[in-house]
């Protein structure tokens, strides 16, 4: 039974096309991100929602919107794709007990811009 | 200067040695500390947290010097299985986990 699922695995398109990725928590956790990982492995975090509120956005293109429907889902849209979003995007949950959040990821999604 | 920052790696090692990691982290309010280990186009997964008093889990050791700011992460008796991108990772605040670039071990016969 899957903690952290995140779909399509893969996904290839073309430039200037808008795409979503979805992910689903059944962890009951708070907290849930999306992170970015470059073609130099580089995870870098590009938000974070708790409680459906959004709580980090770290300077990522507008055309990136997460949206969170409640808070076991966490879905990706990005508008207009460019080259240089092709990456590996990771979803992830954790919950913070007593200042310590162990954080648990999908299995990522293989964006491919061409 | 880089939030987290590891060594560039890679370490490249006979089985049975020992390795040791280090990262050093920019946030002196930092919370919480973590060692994450990703296999080769897996997701990253937890390997152990990282206390001030130090911590050990088998063949894995890893420390916190908070003044510092500054974790490592000792590898003793390494085998094949050892052979991953290991992640140096900082909880900078409520929930903020800030990765590292990973230190890549590959472990050889």
């Amino acid at each position: 039974d899957t903690a952290v699922s995140q779909t399509p695995k893969y996904l290839v398109t073309q430039m200037g096309n808008d795409k979503s990725i979805k992910c689903e928590q059944n962890l009951g956790h708070d907290t849930m991100y999306w992170y970015k990982q470059d073609s130099k492995k580089f995870l870098k975090i590009m938000f974070s929602y708790n409680n459906k509120e959004l709580i980090i956005n770290e300077t990522v293109p507008n055309r990136f919107s997460p949206k969170s429907p409640d808070k076991a889902h966490l879905n990706l849209h990005i508008n207009s794709l460019e080259l240089g979003d092709s990456a590996v995007y990771f979803c992830a949950s954790s919950q913070d007990i007593a200042g310590v959040a162990e954080a648990f990821f999908g299995q990522g999604t293989r964006l491919t811009v061409v | 200067r880089k939030e987290v920052e590891q060594d560039p790696g890679p370490f490249n090692v006979p089985e049975g040695a020992t390795v040791a990691f280090n990262c050093t982290y920019s946030n002196s309010a930092s919370q919480s500390f973590f060692w994450y280990r990703q296999d080769c186009r897996k997701e990253p997964k937890l390997l152990m947290s990282v206390y001030s008093s130090g911590n050990e889990d088998g063949r894995f050791t890893a420390q916190l010097n908070r003044a510092s700011q500054y974790i490592s992460l000792l590898i003793r008796d390494s085998k094949l299985s050892d052979s991953a991108t290991y992640l140096c990772v900082v909880n900078e605040s409520y929930n903020k986990l800030i990765f590292g670039a990973g230190t890549r071990l590959a472990v050889h016969p």
